[in-house]
């Protein structure tokens, strides 16, 4: 599975728009982008995923380059209760196992 | 939504005692369950791969005697640490597979786990 390369941290003022990138390079073409957060002391919680189109649900919207070499999370109106690690992952499927990197720690501030 | 509970959520207890931690799928049904270990300012480490009705599949480094995963049923796997150590005391996170290739896992909230 391709590895991900995110900065460690990030801030953010609440009620702002929060963009976490992600680099993964060596992507391949049948793999997804999946983006998971952990709030401290608790299981990972999925927020969203892509193969290469534009993604949005209710929590979040995903950005993809073009050549899926790099993608953006949007939190459109980030809140004290989004801080958070923020995992980005590529992996083929459900049923692989998912490689975790370090993440980025984002702390929305008031 | 599906829902993955994890059972009991924090225990303690002495060294040399085994400890066993529960993972369901509330509401669907997962062939396939993962067993991850996270150390403090650490990322999520996979332990092994459980797989119903066969044997778990372990990651290098992760001594099978020493984890005991079963996973009997459809809704539930279990992981045992058996004579465990201070060294074993950590957050241990259960997952399952999601329906559909591309659907992603479903996580329990965590097992903080003290061997004192």
């Amino acid at each position: 599975d391709a590895k991900t390369t995110q900065p460690p941290s990030m801030d953010c003022a609440e009620g702002r728009a929060a963009n976490l990138p992600c680099n993964h390079s060596t992507i391949s073409g049948n793999e997804y982008v999946y983006w998971y957060r952990q709030i401290h002391s608790q299981g990972p919680q999925y927020i969203i995923h892509g193969l290469k189109n534009n993604e949005t649900n209710e929590m979040a919207s995903l950005i993809i380059t073009e050549d899926r070499k790099s993608s953006t999370l949007i939190l459109p109106h980030a809140t004290l209760r989004d801080t958070a690690v923020y995992y980005c992952i590529v992996n083929a499927g459900n049923n692989r196992k998912l490689i975790w990197g370090l993440g980025t720690s984002l702390a929305v501030n008031p | 939504g599906a829902v993955v509970s994890q059972h009991p959520s924090w225990v303690i207890c002495k060294s040399g005692t085994s400890v066993k931690i529960e993972c369901r799928s509330l509401d669907f049904q997962a062939t396939t369950m993962f067993w991850y270990r996270q150390f403090p300012k650490q990322s999520l480490m996979l332990m092994a791969t459980s797989n119903e009705g066969s044997k778990a599949t372990y990651e290098q480094g992760v001594e099978k005697d020493k984890f005991l995963i079963n996973h009997a049923s459809l809704t539930l796997s279990t992981l045992t640490v058996t004579s465990a150590h201070p060294e074993d005391s950590s957050f241990y996170i259960c997952s399952a597979e999601g329906q559909g290739w591309d659907q992603p896992q479903h996580f329990g909230d965590g097992t903080r786990l003290s061997i004192l």
